[in-house]
């Protein structure tokens, strides 16, 4: 069965500092991960998204890296800010790219302390 | 503001009944997804709309349905609610009919809860 597993669940860091969250994958064959970022209440909004050659990507502050081998990527957020406070979720693709090939991670929920 | 409109923004109703979301797609978007994001179960994709056929189907309950209109906004009806049918509901809309990278642009949300 195909899963997405995120971690830390949640996260607590100061205004400033760095943070690197991580999601390991079983989807196979693989297509693509994207990571979302999800303020509480609200849509999720596309941070990344990364193919099989794609080994780092970047949004302004977030770094997303992937590893295909191992099925592991990461999400690095480089001088943290309070509005980076989110949860941010990770989603795996089938290859095929269709909708129901989707696998969505539970999250990491990111709290940005002043 | 990503484009896509969900209306209503909240709902409360009772066990047993029927309610309908409706959702507008960015415009020049032709695929429509709808989601369900409870707090046990994260995300969950029910099911993909392009041009007004069904494309994808995911966890959708035989209590849940969808369609797209032929000016591409889309309702999702949901009937003989139960408890466990509250969540916050996702419509998403993208350009294409098959994701590969395409990105998906996510609405607002509608907060139902059954009580």
């Amino acid at each position: 069965k195909n899963q997405v597993e995120q971690s830390p669940q949640s996260l607590i860091i100061l205004e400033g500092k760095n943070c690197t969250l991580q999601c390991n994958y079983t989807v196979s064959p693989f297509s693509n991960l994207r990571w979302y970022k999800q303020d509480t209440g609200r849509g999720p909004v596309s941070l990344t998204i990364m193919t099989f050659s794609e080994n780092t990507k970047s949004n302004g502050r977030y770094t997303a890296t992937l590893d295909a081998d191992t099925k592991q990527s990461s999400l690095h957020i480089t001088a943290s800010q309070l509005s980076d406070s989110a949860s941010y979720i990770c989603v795996v693709s089938e290859s095929g790219g269709g909708a129901d090939g989707l696998t969505f991670g539970k999250g990491t929920h990111l709290i940005i302390q002043p | 503001d990503s484009g896509v409109t969900q209306t209503p923004k909240h709902l409360i109703t009772a066990t047993g009944q029927r309610v309908t979301l409706r959702c507008s797609p960015r415009s020049g978007d032709l695929s429509v997804y709808w989601y369900q994001q409870s707090l046990d179960q994260g995300l969950q994709f029910l099911i993909q709309y392009y041009n007004g056929e069904e494309r994808a189907k995911g966890n959708i309950l035989e209590r849940f349905s969808a369609q797209q209109f032929p000016d591409l906004h889309s309702e999702l009806n949901l009937s003989s609610l139960e408890l466990g049918d509250s969540a916050l509901y996702f419509c998403a809309s993208s350009v294409v009919s098959v994701m590969r990278t395409d990105t998906q642009y996510f609405g607002p949300g509608t907060r139902l809860t059954v009580l």
